[in-house]
């Protein structure tokens, strides 16, 4: 059963850099883009952006210019980095994933646990 | 890109229908039959209910059902059950490969 485990510090300061990265567990790692999205505590969801195997990326252009993905194929892992945060990045982030071909190519069909990250003074 | 609206809270009594809508715009809803729907319960993973507009992954219940016309995509549940009480949300295919979140919905099961 595949799973996706995610980890990161939950606990920053303005302006510093908020990094997060999620593992795949049992199953393959090309094929995919690799998803992060994130929910203010008590509203809605926001697509961050996505980066595939091969490093190809797409980003919600409103974080573009703060949010960098990278993976690393060799441990089935990527990673999530958002440069100086501010109270708004306060939320849960959630890695998910999207396929690349075939059916399920438009929707996010596994997820992460979540994580909380709060960024205060 | 403004998130597709949905209405705040809908409610239904256990066995009946309830439609949620996703409204968007002709330049995500309304071009592509690529809304996908996540059921959330309170501090869970979202779960997908649906895809592509109105494909069910395997495991999810025939009772979900999605729809589209124009600009707004629909979320039915039918036979609504206690554990259907959840937030829910559509997910839209936008330009420039990028996807955008509908507001959500609280779902309550009087």
């Amino acid at each position: 059963q595949v799973q996706l485990q995610q980890w990161g510090a939950g606990l920053l300061k303005p302006s510093q850099t908020l990094s997060l990265t999620c593992a795949v567990h049992g199953g393959s790692f090309s094929g995919y883009f690799w998803t992060w999205i994130r929910q203010p505590p008590g509203r809605g969801l926001e697509w961050i952006g996505e980066i595939n195997h091969s490093g190809t990326t797409n980003y919600n252009p409103s974080l573009k210019g703060r949010v960098t993905f990278s993976v690393a194929t060799s441990s089935n892992q990527f990673s999530l980095s958002l440069t100086s945060v501010a109270a708004a990045d306060t939320a849960v982030y959630y890695c998910a994933r999207r396929r690349i071909s075939g059916i399920l190519i438009n929707a996010f069909d596994l997820w992460g646990q979540g994580t909380m990250v709060t960024v205060s003074s | 890109q403004s998130a597709p609206a949905q209405p705040a809270s809908v409610s239904g009594s256990p066995g009946q229908s309830i439609t949620i809508s996703c409204t968007g715009t002709s330049s995500d809803v309304g071009s592509y039959n690529l809304v996908s729907w996540y059921q959330q319960h309170p501090g869970k993973a979202p779960k997908l209910l649906i895809y592509e507009g109105n494909k069910r992954p395997s495991g999810v219940s025939y009772r979900f059902s999605g729809s589209r016309s124009g600009n707004t995509a629909s979320l039915t549940i039918s036979g609504l059950q206690a554990e259907d009480e959840a937030d829910y949300y559509c997910c839209s295919y936008a330009h420039l490969n990028s996807y955008v979140f509908g507001t959500g919905t609280k779902v309550t099961v009087l």
